[in-house]
């Protein structure tokens, strides 16, 4: 039982280049989320996935997409990468039970020159 | 919601001492409130929870205070240790999703 895992652990991308972020989870949660987290500030939700098949913007989803695979998998696109979008992002997924918990990947740091 | 921009709220206890980290949460509504830590490198972590129809809930060295009167919540740890050190995180439930506050760096003195 692996959790929440993300690929990959850094990036590196020029502006105007473009990459996918992935995110898996084994724990066969019907939720699944992205944020993003900036220097000493909180998570801020980008997209959200509240089941298989459906997708809605967040907080801050300018310059991202994403796709909901399947009931495992949930991935980030940036289309054209900009400097502002250098962060660590977080995928999560949710266990809506008793207690309703997120559980985080490990984080991806992107950094865009 | 408030931001601290680059400079987190830090925190400084010494080891063995009770620490005590407080959040302003920002929707009256918001039914279910969670505590998370998060260490350096990694993804936060669940450490308790508590709904709104309660004021008070302990867990293993920690306990969460709720006071909806001014919208405040505050994470209590007991005796603290090295390995506490982290950035803890408020998160409210508001609808569908969760609101997270800006986080507290806890730094633990030997």
């Amino acid at each position: 039982n692996a959790g929440v895992t993300q690929t990959p652990k850094f990036q590196v991308l020029k502006t105007g280049q473009s990459m996918t972020l992935q995110c898996a989870q084994d724990m066969n949660h019907n939720s699944m989320y992205w944020y993003r987290q900036d220097p000493g500030m909180g998570l801020r939700l980008i997209y959200y996935s509240a089941s298989e098949g459906t997708t809605d913007k967040g907080e801050v989803p300018n310059g991202y997409n994403v796709s909901r695979l399947n009931k495992r998998e949930f991935s980030l696109r940036l289309e054209s990468a900009a400097p502002s979008q250098t962060s660590v992002y977080f995928c999560a997924s949710r266990n809506r039970g008793p207690r309703d918990e997120q559980y985080f990947g490990p984080g991806t740091r992107l950094t865009v020159t | 919601g408030e931001s601290v921009g680059l400079h987190l709220p830090t925190l400084s206890v010494q080891e063995g001492d009770n620490s005590i980290i407080n959040c302003a949460y920002s929707n009256s509504a918001s039914d279910y409130f969670i505590w998370y830590k998060q260490e350096s490198g990694k993804g936060p972590q669940f450490i308790i929870d508590i709904r709104s129809n309660m004021d008070k809930r302990q867990g293993q060295r920690v306990t969460v205070l709720l006071n909806k009167t001014v919208k405040h919540l505050s994470l209590q740890i007991a005796a603290t240790q090295p390995g506490d050190s982290a950035v803890y995180f408020c998160a409210e439930r508001s609808g569908q999703n969760f609101v997270f506050g800006p986080g507290t760096r806890l730094s633990v003195l030997p």
